[in-house]
């Protein structure tokens, strides 16, 4: 069964500063696709970046970028210029093609909080 | 739109009765799922739908039931409460299944107390 494991309950960071969430992940897959998703206050939950694993590049979005390790099955998270706002849980996920995208496996989550 | 509307937003149960979490969207998805979040363990998928009149079971259905009698609604049903049910509820849906930038659409949740 696949897993996915996020060895930090809690992390903070002074504002403008940069943090790195660390995902790990169990798969005997080739093919499948990474997630971190973002969930403030309002327990809304918002996609922050997604990954191929067969794309090599790691992605980025705005001051959202991931560190993917394919041979280590690590997906790690880095907020730049960290800001108040970016304050929430933070959780990794992953699925395969053929599990669907209503059929997410989640790690258990990181609380970030930012100190101004 | 309103996308994925769930109801109620907060519920408290006493032990052993039954009630039926409410979940709909406007978007023509024909993908559903639920989720239950409990502190440490993240999300977990409870049941699951690929269409009306279809559904499976995810990682933890026990206690649970579902049915999708329409594509627009996908309710959850606790039909004898237990505090181990006390979590917080996400209903989610996607217009597909299968592409890398499918996306899954959240509800708002519904955070239910068991006593």
């Amino acid at each position: 069964a696949q897993t996915v494991t996020q060895s930090q309950p809690e992390m903070s960071v002074q504002e403008a500063e940069t943090v790195t969430l660390s995902c790990t992940y169990d798969t005997s897959e080739s093919d499948y696709y990474l997630f971190w998703y973002k969930q403030p206050p309002s327990r809304q939950m918002i996609l922050v970046i997604r990954q191929e694993a067969y794309k090599q590049q790691n992605a980025t979005e705005n001051r959202f970028s991931v560190n993917f390790q394919k041979a280590a099955k690590s997906f790690s998270l880095k907020i730049s210029d960290s800001q108040l706002g970016d304050a929430a849980m933070y959780f990794c996920a992953y699925r395969t093609p053929s599990r669907g995208a209503q059929k997410l496996v989640f790690g258990q989550g990181t609380r970030l909080t930012i100190n101004p | 739109n309103a996308g994925v509307t769930q109801t109620p937003k907060f519920q408290v149960l006493k032990t052993g009765q039954s009630m039926t979490l409410q979940c709909a969207q406007d978007m023509n998805h024909e993908y559903m799922s639920w989720y239950r979040q409990d502190p440490g363990m993240g999300l977990r998928l409870i049941h699951y739908s690929v269409g009306a009149g279809i559904t499976d079971q995810g990682e933890v259905p026990n206690g649970y039931n579902v049915s999708r009698s329409t594509t627009e609604d996908f309710p959850l049903r606790l039909l004898s409460a237990a505090p181990s049910q006390t979590s917080v509820y996400f209903c989610a849906s996607s217009y597909s299944s299968r592409g890398p930038n499918e996306k899954l659409f959240f509800g708002s949740g519904t955070q239910l107390s068991v006593l």
